[in-house]
């Protein structure tokens, strides 16, 4: 079956360390998302990216990095200067054409700084 | 930018009651979506609503989309535990394939 797989599901970091959140997905989508979302908040979206070799930022890009190698894959990066990195974060894809369809989301990687 | 607002922000109601959630958004748009949460998991699709006037049932919810009033609603009608989860309309995609999300209503339902 197709999907999204985000790993891991659960993500430690320490102070000043960067670390990569896996998203793969076997949909043949072409645009995928990252989101960030706070206890008992909504989604704000980190990064997207419709084609490879490209990517935008979204409203709360600083302290995040992201790349597009690959169509099936879009890892995010939290670097030291994302100050307050404890979230959960939720990949997304969509096929950019189907207008009638919305996003498919991964599990999610819940990370917490230590 | 375009605002998405729900409410209420959290809804506690008893077994067998009905009730609405509101989702407002503040730019055109004639697609809304409306997903589901449970604690600690991904969001889940429930409905997608393509055009003014379209309505779609599932089980014992049911939404709607007016784009003239640019609002959506998401009735619950006899509601039973199982429908607990914060639920979360979302508004695009706009020229940039981007979606925005409302802030989502964490709904309990009581025994």
């Amino acid at each position: 079956d197709g999907g999204i797989t985000q790993s891991p599901k659960y993500l430690f970091r320490k102070e000043g360390q960067n670390v990569t959140l896996s998203c793969e997905q076997n949909l043949n989508h072409d645009a995928m998302y990252w989101y960030r979302q706070d206890p008992g908040q909504g989604l704000r979206l980190i990064y997207y990216s419709q084609i490879v070799n490209d990517f935008q930022k979204g409203d709360i890009a600083e302290g995040y990095s992201v790349s597009r190698e690959k169509k099936e894959s879009f890892p995010l990066t939290v670097t030291s200067a994302q100050k307050n990195p404890t979230a959960f974060y939720l990949c997304a894809s969509r096929r950019r054409t189907d207008r009638e369809v919305g996003y498919t989301f991964g599990s999610g990687t819940r990370l917490t700084v230590v | 930018e375009l605002k998405v607002e729900q409410n209420p922000l959290f809804l506690s109601m008893q077994e067998g009651k009905n009730y609405t959630i509101y989702c407002n958004y503040s730019t055109t748009s004639d697609r809304l979506y409306w997903y589901r949460q449970d604690p600690g998991k991904s969001l889940e699709s429930l409905f997608v609503l393509l055009s003014n006037g379209a309505v779609k049932q599932e089980g014992r919810l049911m939404a709607s989309l007016d784009t003239k009033a640019r609002l959506s609603t998401l009735h619950i009608t006899a509601a039973v535990h199982d429908l607990s989860a914060t639920y979360f309309c979302a508004v695009g995609p706009n020229t940039g394939n981007q979606f925005y999300f409302g802030t989502g209503t964490s709904l309990t339902v009581i025994p």
